[in-house]
């Protein structure tokens, strides 16, 4: 079993939509998370960490759940520009510095 | 953020020859260097871990006699890959951490070996 596992995808969804992913984790042990957004041929870019309360950025929310070891993102009103593929992102602390685990990443494309 | 470079940022090679790859922190020292793989549609996958003076830390799988890491400075870790082949094909990134624990990642080279 992979450590962080995503639906792959791909979503198209049309500007203006609301998308959520889901990604759950197998490491009960591990410390943060987080959400990285990668476009074609780039190097992932840290979206926003993601909180047992929950937080928000303008129009992205994150959701954590301990107990089920599970991780949400949900994005409003989608923008063309929010198109790219959404990795959710672990941290297991190694010695003395950090050590994330990603996954697969979940392909998001917005359609005008 | 802090910025992290790469050098190159894509590279064509032959099978059977090396290939070296600098990731420069610019405006930190970065204490701990990562060294990521992605190949296409899959996620980034750590290959090794180094700290500024000591010698790297290898994940399970990832021949450290083939790809050579080396951390001299606190702005200045190297891969190379050595006797590349097709198979190492694929988007190399590094990212580097200071004592913040945020890892800033490089834009990536993308190597193809033909």
């Amino acid at each position: 079993r992979k450590e962080v596992e995503q639906d792959p995808g791909p979503f198209n969804v049309p500007e203006g939509a609301t998308v959520a992913f889901n990604c759950t984790y197998s490491n009960s042990a591990s410390q943060s998370f987080f959400w990285y957004r990668q476009d074609c041929r780039k190097e992932p870019k840290l979206l926003m960490s993601v909180y047992s309360s929950g937080n928000e950025d303008g129009r992205f929310t994150a959701q954590l759940n301990r107990a089920s070891q599970y991780i949400s993102l949900l994005i409003r009103d989608s923008k063309l520009s929010d198109s790219a593929t959404y990795l959710c992102v672990v941290n297991r602390v190694s010695g003395s510095a950090r050590q994330l685990t990603f996954g697969s990443g979940t392909q998001l494309t917005v359609l005008p | 953020g802090a910025v992290v470079s790469q050098h190159p940022s894509w590279v064509i090679c032959k099978s059977g020859t090396s290939v070296k790859i600098e990731c420069r922190s610019l405006d930190f020292q970065a204490t701990t260097m990562f060294w990521y793989r992605q190949f296409p549609k899959q996620s980034l996958m750590l290959m090794a871990t180094s700290n500024e003076g000591s010698k790297a830390t290898y994940e399970q799988g990832v021949e450290k006699d083939k790809f050579l890491i080396n951390h001299a400075s606190l702005t200045l870790s190297t891969l190379t890959v050595t006797s590349a082949h097709p198979e190492d094909s694929s988007f190399y990134i590094c990212s580097g951490t200071s004592f913040s624990y945020e890892q800033y990642f490089g834009p990536g080279t993308r190597l193809t070996v033909t």
